[in-house]
């Protein structure tokens, strides 16, 4: 058990719908990391909070939104949601804001059908 | 854009056999860590590393930093069904926060 925990673990929705994955970062850690992998890509990096700021942007697209909340849980939403947005999508924390170490959760399956 | 190129993608040896899987920049890199991925799991911190030409050993795994903190080397002995995985090299530039994984090794060890 890496200490993050992210929910929920699987998700099913239609093309055009709207999702949020939550995520809650081990205690005591203030980055917080998203990930999206699909079998094709491997893991790309989506976006990067410390402490409650936007410090690092990735491949993100601009249907997509994150933000991390003074409690330091995070949530990642999806709008407008396309076939190929089906992935697995990881939520990763670390202590401080440049990593050295990043602990996982076990991941959000998300399906759009 | 992918800055960590891994390879070989794809390996399947037999148990007992030794392998190295290579992870390769352009970039210089302020530390790097290796992770393996079971199926349907996050990925699991295997080991940092952040001195060029570091070399840490974790049991049969050896894992090396270049001298440049371009590149790095993880290094199998005897390799078990066990170690059966995705293994992922991650790291970030200096300046940057970003936290960028390679492309993977997907390892299968059969018995």
């Amino acid at each position: 058990d890496s200490g993050v925990t992210q929910t929920p673990k699987h998700l099913i929705t239609a093309t055009g719908q709207r999702v949020t994955l939550r995520c809650s970062p081990r205690s005591g850690d203030l980055s917080v990391y998203w990930y999206q992998q699909s079998l094709d890509q491997g893991l790309q990096f989506l976006i990067q909070y410390y402490n409650g700021e936007e410090r690092a942007k990735g491949n993100i697209l601009e249907r997509f939104s994150a933000q991390q909340f003074p409690d330091l849980h995070s949530e990642l939403n999806l709008s407008s949601l396309e076939l190929g947005d089906s992935a697995l999508y990881f939520c990763a924390s670390s202590v401080v804001q440049e990593v050295g170490v990043a602990f996982f959760g076990q991941g959000t399956r998300l399906t759009v059908v | 854009t992918q800055l960590l190129e891994q390879s070989p993608q794809f390996l399947s040896i037999q148990e007992g056999e030794n392998l190295t899987v290579y992870c390769n920049s352009s970039s210089v890199f302020s530390s790097l860590q290796w992770y393996r991925q079971e199926p349907g799991e996050g990925p699991v911190l295997l080991v940092t590393v952040v001195t060029g030409g570091e070399v840490k050993k974790l049991k049969r795994l050896t894992f090396q930093f270049g001298d440049a903190r371009k590149d790095s080397s993880l290094h199998i002995t005897a390799a078990q069904p066990g170690d059966t995985g995705l293994y992922l090299c991650a790291g970030s530039t200096s300046g940057t926060y970003k936290y960028i994984f390679g492309t993977g090794t997907r390892l299968k060890v059969l018995a």
